[in-house]
């Protein structure tokens, strides 16, 4: 079994700060970690993946992140954020061997202050 | 560009309905699912599926069932409606990772 675990359901953070966004998986395997973006009103867009090539994963909007098997985690960083940064953030787990059938961490919303 | 289409964005139903939600990819995918999304739950898959009228159960099937009669359509039943299935409904599809998904039905049980 799998399971996502999103520390922090809401993050606030001011305009050009850093943001991290924690994420920690349980998994037998090792497994494709996945970050997405939700922005109000609308569906889950991909940010970046880890598919087991480079550890440090670049995604779209400046945003990356690191899978540290040691620590079982995967941590989405942008070095500056922006106003249009605020939504919710899902971290989600894939074992290899199941295609792409997804679990899901709780969320992480995250408001960016001027 | 691709696309999930979700027939509904707002829905309100009443206690015992037969509630459908439809789906419509248009990417040729083989696999497509269907989520729940609840505040602090994140999504939980229902159903998915990975090619014509082949099914099969995600972690929380119960009171709902699933119909694809084509590749490009994946339909979710609510089978008896009730309160505890209000929620938000997300279509996806994919071949291998990624999931693209749609923009979700928020989904009111009266």
């Amino acid at each position: 079994a799998q399971s996502v675990t999103q520390l922090g359901s809401h993050v606030s953070v001011s305009e050009g700060a850093l943001v991290l966004l924690r994420c920690n998986y349980s998994s037998s395997v090792p497994p494709y970690l996945f970050w997405y973006v939700q922005y109000p009103n609308q569906g889950l867009q991909l940010l970046l993946k880890y598919t087991s090539a480079a550890t440090l994963v670049k995604g779209i909007n400046g945003f990356e992140a690191e899978f540290k098997k040691s620590e079982t985690s995967f941590h989405l960083t942008k070095p500056s954020a922006h106003m249009s940064d605020a939504a919710e953030y899902f971290c989600a787990v894939s074992p290899k061997a199941a295609g792409n059938k997804l679990t899901f961490g709780g969320g992480t919303r995250v408001l960016v202050k001027p | 560009d691709v696309k999930v289409t979700q027939s509904s964005r707002y829905l309100v139903k009443r206690t015992g309905e037969k509630v459908f939600l439809e789906c419509v990819q248009d990417m040729d995918h083989e696999n497509m699912f269907w989520y729940r999304q609840d505040p602090g739950l994140g999504l939980r898959l229902i159903y998915f599926s990975y090619d014509v009228k082949m099914k099969e159960k995600g972690d929380i099937p119960e009171g709902y069932s699933v119909s694809r009669e084509k590749k490009e359509r994946f339909s979710l039943i609510l089978e008896s409606a009730s309160t505890n299935q209000t929620s938000m409904y997300l279509c996806a599809s994919g071949g291998n990772q990624p999931q693209h998904f749609g923009d979700g039905t928020r989904l009111s049980i009266l």
